[in-house]
């Protein structure tokens, strides 16, 4: 299993709270992704990062803003939570492809379950 | 429009029973395909990937094959077990960015029973 962690795993919180939800990874990995996953829906990709002090937005816009300062750490916030905000959100990280024609496997998180009341 | 289908949506199955799963895509321009498990609750986990020259691979019980001239893909699971119980996920890589933007699709759900 992948060196990848995310907390918390489930949370639930009121309308218009400010929250941040973790990533970390312990692979060194340069490159770290945030998706979104909704019931029976294919994963979309909300933001991510080539390395430190590089985040980038995804296909799927999002109210939510990521920082990384760090390597390890790739926080995804959001400054006021509301309901169309429940679902899962899974964060992945990987390395380079090695070469032309070569592939980035991505490792994932255990996601956190959001839901906002 | 890069695209991914995956087939059934569902399906149910008894223990120690074989059952394939179907991808087919639209990516282009085409460098890997991967099938990942996701187990209720959690992120999901790689089972194989196989680049444009692989028609085949295996990883224990699961064998996945690629024919990419008619862009299909098939998962195919030997003497199922109840911990087979997930979604398998089909993800298409293109080459088309530095990122090497994946595709997922929306999974198939599979149950086995005793």
């Amino acid at each position: 299993e992948a060196d990848i962690y995310q907390t918390p795993r489930y949370l639930v919180i009121g309308t218009g709270k400010k929250i941040t939800l973790e990533c970390s990874q312990t692979m060194g990995h340069d490159k770290m992704y945030w998706y979104q996953q909704d019931p029976g829906m294919e994963l979309h990709l909300i933001h991510y990062s080539y390395g430190v002090n590089s985040t980038e937005k995804g296909d799927l816009s999002s109210e939510s803003t990521v920082s990384r300062i760090r390597t390890e750490h790739f926080p995804l916030t959001l400054e006021s939570a509301r309901p169309s905000h429940t679902s899962q959100y899974l964060c992945a990280s990987s390395e380079p492809a090695a070469h032309e024609g070569a592939y980035n496997e991505q490792f994932f998180g255990p996601g956190t379950r959001l839901t906002v009341l | 429009k890069n695209q991914v289908e995956q087939s059934p949506q569902s399906l149910i199955i008894l223990e120690g029973k074989n059952c394939t799963l179907q991808c087919n895509y639209t990516v282009s321009p085409f460098s890997n395909l991967r099938w990942y498990k996701q187990d209720t609750g959690r992120g999901p986990v790689s089972l194989t990937i196989m680049t444009f020259s692989e028609n085949t691979k295996s990883n224990g019980r699961y064998t996945a094959t690629l024919d990419a001239d008619t862009k299909q893909s098939s998962l195919h699971i030997t003497a199922s077990q109840l911990s087979d119980s997930a979604s398998y996920i089909c993800v298409v890589s293109d080459r088309g960015s530095t990122l090497g933007r994946l595709y997922f699709g929306r999974g198939t759900q599979l149950t086995v029973w005793p």
